[in-house]
């Protein structure tokens, strides 16, 4: 089975510090995605990466920046936590190549993070 | 751009059905279907690909119009099980020939089933 880990469960911050968000897949996928999720809004793409050291900004890049130093590991950073930027965020990782010609994206449980 | 889904909630006693719908402004190359519990991670349900095809999982089944770019959820006999939120994600037919998996989520559809 895939398992995508984040880091933490829960979180709280305060306004201004610097917020660093982990995600580690343990199936050598490609592709790995942060999401962050809203009440009536779904989930809102951040930023997304298909490669070590490659990333693309998604639909609400603002405020955030990612890192992928390894393939199996993808980091998001707020660079000065809001209050608006709390909310659940979850990270997911697909394959680019899958076997059966055409893969889904798998979820890590979330981190529910809390901006004082 | 989003895609739509309908309804945004529905309620249903067990037993009963539901049809959720999930329509895009784009060309879609794949349609996937995700069923999330409260404070869990959101779950896999299946994929449909371009092509119009129908596909079916136990008493869920999905089929995907590539034509009218919409995509419907089905759910038949419905057990407690199966509440939760639904949500569509779509794939575009990206430039280049990849769009590198990466999807587009509705905003949710929320069923609650009651005994």
């Amino acid at each position: 089975d895939v398992k995508v880990t984040q880091s933490s469960r829960y979180l709280v911050k305060r306004t201004g510090e610097k917020v660093f968000l982990e995600c580690v897949q343990d199936m050598d996928h490609e592709n790995m995605f942060w999401y962050r999720q809203d009440p009536g809004l779904g989930l809102r793409l951040i930023y997304f990466s298909y490669d070590v050291k490659m990333k693309e900004k998604g639909d609400i890049p603002e405020g955030y920046s990612v890192s992928r130093e390894k393939k199996e590991r993808f980091s998001l950073i707020l660079e000065s936590a809001s209050t608006n930027q709390t909310s659940m965020y979850l990270c997911a990782s697909s394959s680019q190549f899958p076997l059966a010609g055409a893969d889904t994206q798998y979820f890590g449980p979330g981190t529910r993070l809390t901006v004082l | 751009q989003q895609p739509v889904q309908s309804p945004q909630a529905v309620i249903l006693r067990e037993g009963e059905d539901a049809v959720i719908n999930c329509s895009s402004s784009k060309a879609l190359y794949s349609v996937h279907w995700y069923r999330q519990k409260h404070g869990e991670a959101p779950v896999f349900l299946m994929i449909l690909l371009k092509g119009g095809e129908q596909k079916g999982h136990d008493k869920i089944s999905a089929s995907f119009n590539e034509k009218k770019q919409q995509s419907s959820l089905y759910l038949t006999a419905s057990q407690l099980s199966y509440s939760g939120t639904y949500f569509c994600g779509t794939e575009g037919l990206g430039a280049g020939g990849t769009s590198y998996g990466k999807l587009t989520f509705g905003q949710g559809t929320i069923l609650t089933v009651h005994p």
